[in-house]
């Protein structure tokens, strides 16, 4: 099975911030690769599909990029709304795995 | 728009079933792949399974493979998951999800989730 493997596990930033979350294959996925943002209590929102292409309705500061096995979600300036946790999801083989996800919390 | 609802989630002691059932309106249900997500309360997420549109195909993670059974009604615009053999580690909050294109890739819309826990 193939495993996602996201970095940092936590990260402190501050409002206005460039964010970069990494996110490695143990195998090559192409660019099958979405990428999610989690709320407290809410369902999981895709961000990102097919490694760099922006879903519908979200903001241009989100940007995707990578292929293979190495990946990035950055948003360039990140505002009081993107405090949440991030995940990355395969969708190259059998089983869709996730990352283990990313906090992005307030500095 | 598109809604997805999950119910059935209850407290079962180890070794019993469950069914989830989904019920989906605001879209077209037959023309979509359907995933199962779960989380466990505080952690991440953990995807479970897949059903193609017409039913004619299913994947399932190893951890649920041979006791979790996908399936669909496109008749009801439902979706199941069938349980048997739970364990303490199913403990979790189950999502079904429409999938981002259709044809069996990431979910891309999520229902709010119903709560399975496994305890005795």
């Amino acid at each position: 099975d193939i495993q996602m493997t996201q970095s940092p596990s936590t990260l402190s930033a501050s409002v206005g911030d460039r964010v970069t979350i990494t996110c490695r294959a143990s195998q090559s996925i192409s660019s099958w690769l979405a990428w999610f943002q989690q709320k407290p209590g809410k369902a999981p929102k895709v961000l990102i599909y097919k490694a760099s292409n922006l879903e519908s309705g979200v903001p241009s500061r989100f940007s995707g990029s990578g292929s293979g096995t190495e990946f990035t979600l950055t948003i360039s300036s990140l505002q009081p709304d993107d405090f949440a946790t991030y995940y990355c999801q395969q969708y190259s083989s059998y089983s869709r795995a996730f990352g283990q996800g990313t906090k992005v919390e307030i500095k | 728009e598109v809604q997805l609802v999950e119910s059935g989630g209850v407290v079962v002691q180890p070794g019993g079933s469950l069914r989830l059932s989904c019920a989906a309106s605001g879209f077209t249900f037959g023309d979509y792949t359907m995933h199962w997500v779960r989380q466990t309360p505080g952690k991440g997420l953990e995807w479970v399974s897949l059903i193609r549109w017409d039913g004619g195909a299913t994947n399932y993670a190893d951890s649920v493979k041979g006791r979790f059974t996908i399936s669909r009604d496109n008749s009801k615009y439902s979706l199941y998951l069938q349980m048997s053999s739970l364990r303490t580690e199913d403990t979790a909050l189950y999502y079904c999800a429409k999938d981002g294109n259709g044809s069996g890739s990431y979910p891309g819309y999520w229902g709010q989730g119903t709560l399975v826990t496994v305890s005795s």
